[in-house]
């Protein structure tokens, strides 16, 4: 079936430092959307990404998505001990009317 | 957005029983969902919960295993039946309360499985 790949699956940083995840996909993803889950708790909606080339931006975290539409990042700027959790892509297969998640990065920040 | 709520929030049950999860939505949605999680690993989706409709299920989960029931747009329960240690997960309701894919999820039934 069809698959979102995610990389890496964990992540530890030093507070302060730089943290990028990335996904990808073998076919074209009509949209693509982001989670973060907080140890303990449930996905929470990040942002949705639709467009080829989009850039969006949330304060420290930047969401891209490629020109193809196969892959996508999330990147965050100098973490803090908040940014703590398990980021989940999740996209969507032209017609395919559900979203696919991706294994999910566990970041951890040490302060 | 949606506010979803989730009950019983955690259950340990003995194995060859059933529990049913109930899954409210404080507004009118068309698509709900619901998952699986496994401790430490992704979202597995069980079924589409479709309203006046039998659910649409995911490769590898069966309407004997995990019926669905959605009477209206705001409410829907998955029941987990004759359970055995390997159902031990949480178990997640989403909701796509707009025109989008931003989904808005439960927070969630933790099952043990004895």
């Amino acid at each position: 079936g069809q698959q979102v790949m995610q990389i890496p699956q964990y992540q530890h940083v030093q507070e302060g430092e730089d943290f990028t995840t990335y996904c990808n996909s073998s076919t074209t993803l009509s949209n693509i959307q982001w989670y973060k889950q907080r140890p303990g708790g449930h996905p929470v909606f990040l942002i949705q990404l639709v467009k080829s080339g989009e850039v969006k931006k949330q304060k420290r975290l930047t969401f891209q998505f490629g020109e193809a539409k196969k892959n996508s990042s999330l990147h965050i700027t100098a973490t803090q001990t908040t940014d703590v959790g398990t980021y989940f892509c999740a996209g969507v297969f032209t017609n395919a009317g559900k979203s696919t998640f991706g294994d999910g990065t566990t970041l951890t920040v040490k302060p | 957005s949606a506010v979803i709520s989730q009950k019983p929030s955690r259950d340990i049950c003995q194995r060859g029983t059933s529990l049913t999860i109930q899954c409210q939505v404080d507004s009118q949605v068309t698509m709900m969902f619901w998952y699986r999680q496994q401790p430490g690993q992704s979202l597995t989706l069980i079924a589409t919960a479709n309203q006046g409709s039998e659910a649409t299920y995911e490769s590898g989960f069966v309407i004997d295993k995990f019926p669905i029931s959605r009477p209206n747009l705001t409410f829907s329960t998955l029941t987990v039946s004759n359970m055995s240690p390997e159902d031990s997960s949480i178990y997640l309701c989403s909701v796509l309360p707009g025109h989008s894919y931003e989904q808005y999820f439960g927070p969630g039934t933790r099952l043990t499985v004895t």
